[in-house]
């Protein structure tokens, strides 16, 4: 079946630019995660969503950013007012929800600030 | 100390002999244990997964985990050119959900 889709694959922004990406995970899936991956650092957890909730929001390095999930399906990341230091690839990931289960992570979307 | 630590690499291994990884990782209550392999310029894709002391084979690969130790190993036999990647471990705590990865080993397999 489909895997994970996120989109934009790419993409480059000004500095203060608000920017939204999006994952849309496998269908039946009912855990949502983001992760980061910035140059010469590792994947770093961004948000855990379960359905629609966000039990797990430790991973957000700031108030810029938020994220939403909706109809236990597609999710939105959105950086608000970006800076140089959030250019990374966004990864998003979905498992079936029950603990331990395996994530299966999508393409990314590779994110530039200028 | 990282929550979960492995040797960045590289690990340079000629074509046919086996690549040994290891993961080490902070937290006892960690209860699964997952590898990854990333090529460059794409997503981790999984490779096993290990929840029980002891070994796991699947093909050319083998996981070995020691909670005792808190340790976790890839044994990757005859390896292939096409093996050469950057092999992420990563550990789930006690609740399951997010994953905690390591940096990555980069592996090299030479013909």
């Amino acid at each position: 079946g489909a895997g994970v889709s996120q989109s934009p694959s790419n993409k480059v922004t000004e500095k203060g630019k608000d920017v939204e990406l999006r994952c849309d995970p496998i269908s039946g899936h009912t855990a949502l995660y983001w992760y980061r991956q910035s140059l010469g650092q590792g994947l770093e957890f961004l948000i855990y969503f379960q359905g629609n909730s966000a039990p797990d929001k430790s991973g957000l390095p700031s108030d810029r950013f938020s994220a939403e999930r909706t109809g236990g399906s597609v999710s939105t990341l959105t950086i608000q007012r970006t800076q140089q230091e959030d250019s990374a690839v966004y990864l998003c990931a979905s498992s079936l929800g029950r603990p331990q289960e395996t994530q299966y992570f999508g393409p990314g979307t590779r994110l530039l600030v200028l | 100390q990282k929550e979960v630590e492995q040797n960045s690499g590289p690990l340079s291994v000629p074509e046919g002999a086996i690549a040994s990884l290891n993961c080490t990782y902070s937290d006892r209550g960690s209860q699964s244990f997952f590898w990854y392999r990333q090529y460059s310029g794409k997503s981790p894709e999984l490779i096993m997964f290990i929840y029980s002391n002891g070994d796991k084979e699947d093909g050319r690969f083998t996981a070995q985990l020691n909670k005792a130790s808190q340790y976790v190993s890839l044994l990757i036999r005859d390896s292939q050119p096409s093996d050469s990647a950057t092999y992420l471990c990563a550990v789930t705590g006690i609740w399951g959900n997010k994953l905690v990865f390591g940096a990555g080993t980069i592996l090299r397999v030479k013909s």
